[in-house]
């Protein structure tokens, strides 16, 4: 079955540490999305990607990076410029263009990142 | 810009009661909305959309929604609420931004069910 595969599930982060989660889909969907999810704040857009080899910042960038270097592949790095880094990370992928009618994400099952 | 807003934080039914969680959006053109569940741990997924023509919606898991323009609404119903729907429920709100989905989201409506 097609679908969007994070890992890890859970991850432990050291101050002053780099980690990289895993996102990797099998839908042929062009554009995905890393969000962040805190609790009584809902999703919010950290990076987006729209075709191979291009990404943009969403909302809240800082101390986030990604890359794109396969369809099928849109790993984020949690820098240790990122102060805050514990929360849930969602991955989702959806068809890009205009085409409306295919319009909705699909979404990874999360990775826990938590900072000890 | 898009903005949703979602004002019931927590929402407790009983088993079998009907259900209705609120969604009101702000959008200058016609919106895309979407209702969302996620599941304790998990991601989200898809329950309903709406994009045009009838604005009843029927969803998975036997869900509604009802596009309301003039109320900028877009409220989840179900008729029967099951013990397994406890979960967080998300509305959003989509649009073409330079050809890609930008989709808000609300900052969701957790739903307990006791029996």
């Amino acid at each position: 079955d097609g679908g969007i595969t994070q890992s890890p599930k859970y991850l432990f982060r050291k101050e002053g540490q780099n980690v990289t989660l895993s996102c990797e889909q099998n839908l042929n969907h062009d554009a995905m999305y890393w969000y962040r999810q805190d609790p009584g704040q809902g999703l919010r857009l950290i990076y987006y990607s729209q075709i191979v080899n291009d990404f943009q910042k969403g909302d809240i960038a800082e101390g986030y990076s990604v890359s794109r270097e396969k369809k099928e592949s849109f790993p984020l790095t949690v820098t240790s410029a990122q102060k805050n880094p514990t929360a849930f990370y969602l991955c989702a992928s959806s068809e890009s263009g205009t085409g409306y009618r295919n319009y909705g994400y699909t979404f990874g099952s999360g990775t826990r990142l938590t900072v000890v | 810009a898009q903005s949703v807003t979602q004002p019931d934080i927590h929402i407790t039914v009983s088993e079998g009661a009907s259900l209705e969680l609120r969604c009101n959006y702000s959008y200058g053109a016609t919106p895309y909305l979407f209702w969302y569940v996620q599941s304790p741990g998990q991601g989200l997924q898809l329950l309903l959309k709406y994009f045009s023509g009838d604005t009843l919606v029927q969803g998975i898991k036997g869900f509604e929604a009802e596009f309301k323009r003039s109320q900028s609404s877009f409220n989840l119903r179900k008729p029967s609420v099951h013990w397994s729907d406890a979960a967080e429920y998300f509305c959003a709100v989509g649009a073409n931004s330079g050809g890609y989905q930008k989709v808000t989201f609300g900052i969701g409506t957790k739903l307990q069910v006791i029996p």
